[in-house]
């Protein structure tokens, strides 16, 4: 069975500290997709993220990276130089075989950026 | 990106009458939606996969009966909550799998809050 763990229920930090919010992942298939969503107080999912089991290059967009380790079976999100913006839940999620697969969701961690 | 909304956005309706809610997909076609609830402070959760022109397939746990699913075209999908209750007071979020781009785009949810 699938399942996503997110260790981290909330987070402080203040602004511009880096912060990794971890991402521990669950499937017995060997084709998956895993992604980082975030949802801001509106409630709207923000897509961030969709990276394929293939594909273990580590990403950076901006101040935002992801560290993909199938050996550990994690999928570690890092904001660096946090904002006041990026307070929020951050969701990873994982999807088996076909990306438009149903999505099962971690528990999220609420991230609050201090100023 | 493509773009997937629900209407309404927010709805308030007293205990024991049905709400329907609407997801769209405007500018691609979707053969495949999904339905998802999130209780406050708490992850999404799947409810159920639609398809269209066939059956919804529920998942455990998740009353047919009282969540009915209609896809009755490729740009909609429809939830309509029967008999409502203060306890299924809820976020509720689709998604759209967009067949072209192996993607799949989440609404913006509704708001349901039964009195």
């Amino acid at each position: 069975a699938q399942k996503v763990t997110q260790a981290q229920t909330e987070i402080s930090v203040v602004e511009k500290e880096d912060v990794t919010l971890d991402c521990v992942y669950e499937t017995r298939d060997t084709t998956y997709y895993l992604f980082w969503y975030k949802q801001p107080p509106s409630g709207e999912l923000v897509f961030l993220i969709r990276r394929n089991s293939f594909d273990e290059q580590n990403e950076i967009s901006g101040r935002y990276s992801w560290n993909f380790q199938k050996s550990t079976s994690s999928f570690n999100f890092t904001i660096t130089a946090s904002q006041v913006v990026d307070s929020a839940v951050y969701f990873c999620a994982l999807s088996e075989a076909t990306s438009y697969d149903k999505v099962i969701f971690g528990p999220g961690t609420s991230l609050s950026v201090i100023p | 990106g493509a773009v997937v909304s629900q209407h309404p956005s927010r709805v308030i309706c007293k205990s024991g009458t049905s709400v329907k809610i609407e997801c769209r997909s405007l500018d691609f076609q979707a053969t495949t939606m999904f339905w998802y609830r999130q209780f406050p402070k708490q992850s999404l959760m799947l409810m159920a996969t639609s398809n269209e022109g066939s059956k919804a397939t529920y998942e455990q746990g998740v009353e047919k009966d009282k969540f009915l699913i209609n896809h009755a075209s490729l740009t909609l999908s429809t939830l309509t909550v029967t008999s409502a209750h203060p306890e299924d007071s809820s976020f509720y979020i689709c998604s759209a799998t967009d067949d072209r781009y192996n993607e799949q785009f989440f609404g913006p949810g509704t708001r349901l809050t039964v009195l």
